[in-house]
């Protein structure tokens, strides 16, 4: 059974810094990897799709990178902003027949002005 | 294009009620996915119909829990006897026919059992 670990649960950090979330998951058995935010009350909101064959993807000043074989992705996020701060969710597709996606309990994240 | 539409945004209502939660997937997404996001457990498959496939249901926590799928489109799910523990965030996702397509989301419908 997949299982994906997200830790710290919460994050503190000042404006300007950068920084990195990780996330573990069990089960190298995967499709993809993917990161999504999450402000309260709200819905998902996609930031990054790495496929299993890729080692990382960037937009903007955010980078994942995935490690398959070690059950390791990372999302840094370069220059935090306080508009930055939200929940941060790991999901992993497995490559099962129902290929559904196994999230994280998330990282909330708080960029101090 | 659209995207993935849910509704209602959200329900309120009684325990022992029974309620439908509707979900419409991106056009010509064959694979539609539900998911509920609670306090305690966090984000959690529940079902998921692709074509005209029978539906994975391994996830639904009981059988007062069940979903349909028209016509490879709209989505259903309905809880019978709500309780209280039914309180959460439902979402659905559609995607594409390849299992490593991404998951498109809608904005969930917030459920609260009073």
């Amino acid at each position: 059974k997949q299982e994906v670990t997200q830790i710290p649960a919460a994050l503190s950090v000042p404006e300007g810094e950068n920084l990195v979330l990780n996330c573990s998951f069990t089960d190298s058995a995967i499709y993809n990897l993917q990161w999504f935010r999450q402000d309260p009350g709200k819905g998902l909101t996609s930031l990054l799709l790495i496929q299993s064959s890729q080692r990382e993807q960037t937009s903007g000043r955010l980078n994942a990178s995935l490690d398959k074989s070690s059950g390791r992705s990372t999302l840094y996020i370069a220059a935090s902003q306080p508009g930055d701060s939200a929940t941060y969710l790991c999901a992993v597709q497995s490559s099962g027949a129902n290929s559904k996606l196994t999230f994280g309990k998330g990282i909330t994240l708080s960029v101090r002005p | 294009g659209a995207g993935v539409s849910q509704s209602p945004s959200n329900k309120v209502t009684e325990k022992g009620k029974d309620v439908e939660l509707r979900c419409d997937p991106i056009s010509g997404h064959t694979a539609l996915y539900w998911y509920r996001q609670s306090l305690g457990q966090g984000l959690e498959f529940l079902i998921y119909f692709q074509g005209n496939s029978a539906p994975d249901k391994s996830g639904l926590p009981s059988d007062r829990f069940s979903a349909e799928r028209t016509g490879g489109s709209v989505s259903t799910l309905t809880i019978q006897r709500t309780q209280q523990e039914d309180s959460a965030v439902y979402l659905c996702a559609s995607s594409g026919a390849k299992l490593n397509y991404e998951q498109y989301f809608g904005p969930g419908t917030r459920l609260t059992v009073t």
